[in-house]
């Protein structure tokens, strides 16, 4: 109930093309949505976030698309960079908990090839 | 800049042995976290405190327990350190500004654990 499943694990993506992660969830009460950026030897850092109320959010070249019926949600990359290429967390929470507890999705290691 | 930093960010220890990994936050947050990071589990949560002196059981607490004295800072203490507590460490902070849970988490550069 309180898992957020993440794929792919790793991702290989040529430069300026689109990179998509997708994630799933279980719990129908979580309503918050963010992404979060790691790369290496840093602390992960937030990215971008949405809640279930709009299907798609829109920030630069990143993008999430929610939906809420399959719950499921995805970050889209588009003209991947190499300096794009990280580590990319989704996590999901519930807005009324409080501390803010964000369930972490596993993860996936995004390679830009030049 | 929020500033959330760790003491150390390699650390060997044996096992059987009490280990300490301290945080300090400088942005007055409500609300702490501490996190281990290992491939293919993603960040799993392991305790979390929301003011001082209160804390709260993560995903993981097995084998581990936390201290907050003071509102900047956040402990985790491994009581007697096992070779399954080798992985990444990482400390996080968040205001509650929002008071609805959404505020950013601030992350820590993270304390690589080695238990031998």
């Amino acid at each position: 109930q309180q898992q957020v499943k993440q794929s792919p694990q790793s991702l290989i993506v040529q430069k300026g093309g689109i990179s998509i992660i997708n994630c799933a969830y279980e719990n129908t009460a979580f309503d918050y949505f963010p992404w979060y950026q790691q790369f290496p030897g840093k602390g992960p850092a937030l990215l971008i976030a949405i809640r279930p109320d709009v299907s798609e959010k829109k920030e630069g070249r990143f993008t999430i698309s929610f939906n809420k019926s399959a719950k499921q949600f995805s970050l889209h990359i588009m003209d991947s960079q190499p300096g794009d290429s990280a580590t990319y967390f989704c996590a999901a929470s519930i807005s009324d908990n409080q501390g803010g507890k964000l369930i972490f999705g596993q993860g996936t290691e995004l390679s830009v090839k030049p | 800049d929020v500033k959330v930093t760790q003491s150390s960010r390699y650390l060997v220890k044996r096992t059987g042995e009490k280990v300490f990994l301290e945080c300090v936050q400088d942005m007055d947050h409500e609300n702490m976290f501490w996190y281990r990071q290992d491939p293919g589990l993603g960040l799993r949560l392991i305790y979390f405190s929301y003011d001082v002196k209160m804390k709260e059981k993560g995903d993981i607490p097995e084998g581990y327990s936390v201290s907050r004295e003071k509102k900047e800072r956040f402990s985790l203490i491994l009581e007697s350190a096992s070779t399954n507590q080798t992985s990444m460490y990482l400390c996080a902070s968040s205001s509650d500004f929002s008071g609805r849970g959404t505020d950013t988490q601030y992350f820590g550069p993270g304390t690589r654990l080695t238990v031998l």
